[in-house]
């Protein structure tokens, strides 16, 4: 099965300061997905990365606050801009690899903690 | 608006016990349901799906259009089905994940 690789891991980052997460694809797929998880919550998405155009964002984020980038069919970047406390989450990339089947399958995510 | 509801974040039973997670969901046109499951230090993956109707580890689940319910069964736990299970309406609502925990 396709592998998906996210970096960094995790990160410790200062207030203010902005952190791109990296997903690496080793197939090609049409879109992949970034999904935000908060401590105690549930998943959300955040958007939709496509190839070619801009990203798709769910209610309550916008592209200035999580700039995606999609370059190729196989690699996707999520920036966390001007972090907050209250950005300290594990961002989570995802793709749909079985086309037709709607089965998503995720990154091991990336944790990140703003002080 | 679209909604997937695990009322139960935390499930505790012991092992051979009969388990059930509850999923309930709204949403107005036909829905696409899947249970996602998370072992200790694992990634998110798909356990199984209302489409293909299967049983993946022993756990089945049935939509229930008229209950709008898409509940997790298993008549016998084991130990490794400790987990985090998630139940999602496809790609946008994901409900809040249920804890269970197998006791020995």
């Amino acid at each position: 099965s396709a592998v998906i690789s996210q970096k960094p891991s995790r990160d410790i980052c200062q207030r203010g300061t902005s952190l791109t997460i990296q997903c690496q694809v080793d197939s090609q797929v049409t879109m992949m997905f970034w999904y935000r998880q908060q401590p105690g919550q549930s998943l959300t998405l955040i958007a939709t990365a496509n190839q070619g155009s801009e990203a798709t964002y769910e209610s309550g984020f916008v592209i200035d606050k999580f700039p995606i980038s999609r370059p190729n069919l196989t690699f996707s970047t999520l920036t966390v801009s001007n972090m907050s406390p209250e950005d300290s989450s594990i961002y989570l990339c995802s793709v749909n690899l079985r086309s037709g089947a709607n089965v998503l399958t995720f990154g091991a995510g990336s944790r990140l903690t703003v002080l | 608006a679209q909604r997937v509801t695990q009322p139960e974040k935390l499930l505790s039973v012991f092992k051979g016990a009969p388990v059930e997670l509850k999923c309930n969901y709204s949403y107005s046109g036909s829905p696409e349901l899947f249970w996602y499951v998370q072992y200790s230090r694992q990634r998110l993956q798909l356990l199984l799906r209302h489409i293909s109707r299967e049983s993946i580890k022993g756990f089945t689940a049935d939509l229930n259009k008229g209950e709008t319910s898409f509940h997790l069964k298993k008549p016998f736990a084991q130990e490794e089905d400790s987990a985090m299970y998630y139940c999602d309406n496809y790609k946008l609502t994901f409900g809040k994940g249920t804890l269970l925990t197998v006791n020995p």
